[in-house]
């Protein structure tokens, strides 16, 4: 079955610093990759996704690129900000149904200081 | 706004009792899911279902059984709660039929089995 890396498993930055978190990911048929943000006491939410066709997609200070052949994906947050600490976890998936598929690193925690 | 509840937010239990956690959500979404969050191993999931009265392994079901039998609501049992089943138990669900449909997540249900 899919197996889901993530790296670093705690992440400290100053404000205003950019953040980096790393996956990769062992199904070649694997062909979404969603990352989810679970705040302290929260729920997890989606904050971006990927999907196998694009190479990298962006959303204000969040972006996320994806390296098929290296099978590894990543997200990038710049100019954080406090409001950015939090538990992110990466996924990587294919399909639904009984056959449904989607497995989720361990989670980084990034801790943003003021 | 979606909204998946979960019944119980705290639970003690004494090993051997059987546990009963119940998740609704309200959006008329086809999948619903349960996953276990301990520290350090994220995500994993532990039943899914696509479909009323359908019901999937996801990769660590031993020790529990679910039940769907309306569309609305999804019920993780522990026939026998054992200690090691001490966890944060998060139910989710999502519209569309395959990994690529948003998870929207409850706010968990942390059972202590002692």
């Amino acid at each position: 079955g899919e197996n889901v890396e993530q790296h670093p498993s705690t992440l400290s930055v100053q404000e205003g610093d950019s953040a980096v978190i790393k996956c990769t990911y062992s199904d070649s048929a694997s062909n979404y990759f969603p990352w989810y943000k679970q705040e302290l006491g929260k729920r997890p939410q989606l904050i971006i996704d990927i999907r196998s066709n694009v190479g990298e997609k962006k959303d204000q200070r969040i972006a996320v690129t994806l390296n098929k052949t290296a099978k590894h994906f990543s997200l990038h947050i710049t100019e954080t900000q406090p409001e950015d600490s939090a538990v992110y976890f990466c996924a990587g998936g294919v399909g639904g149904g009984s056959n449904y598929k989607l497995t989720f690193g361990k989670g980084t925690l990034l801790t943003v200081n003021p | 706004d979606v909204k998946v509840t979960q019944s119980s937010r705290y639970l003690v239990k004494r090993t051997g009792e059987k546990v009963f956690l119940e998740c609704v959500q309200d959006m008329d979404h086809e999948n619903m899911f349960w996953y276990r969050q301990d520290p350090g191993l994220g995500l994993r999931l532990i039943y899914f279902s696509y479909d009323v009265k359908m019901k999937e392994k996801g990769d660590i079901p031993e020790g529990y059984s679910v039940s769907r039998e309306k569309k609305e609501r999804f019920s993780l049992i522990l026939e026998s709660a054992s200690t090691n089943q001490t966890s944060m138990y998060l139910c989710a669900s999502s519209l569309l039929g395959g990994v690529t449909g948003e998870l929207f997540f409850g706010e968990g249900s942390r059972l202590t089995v002692l």
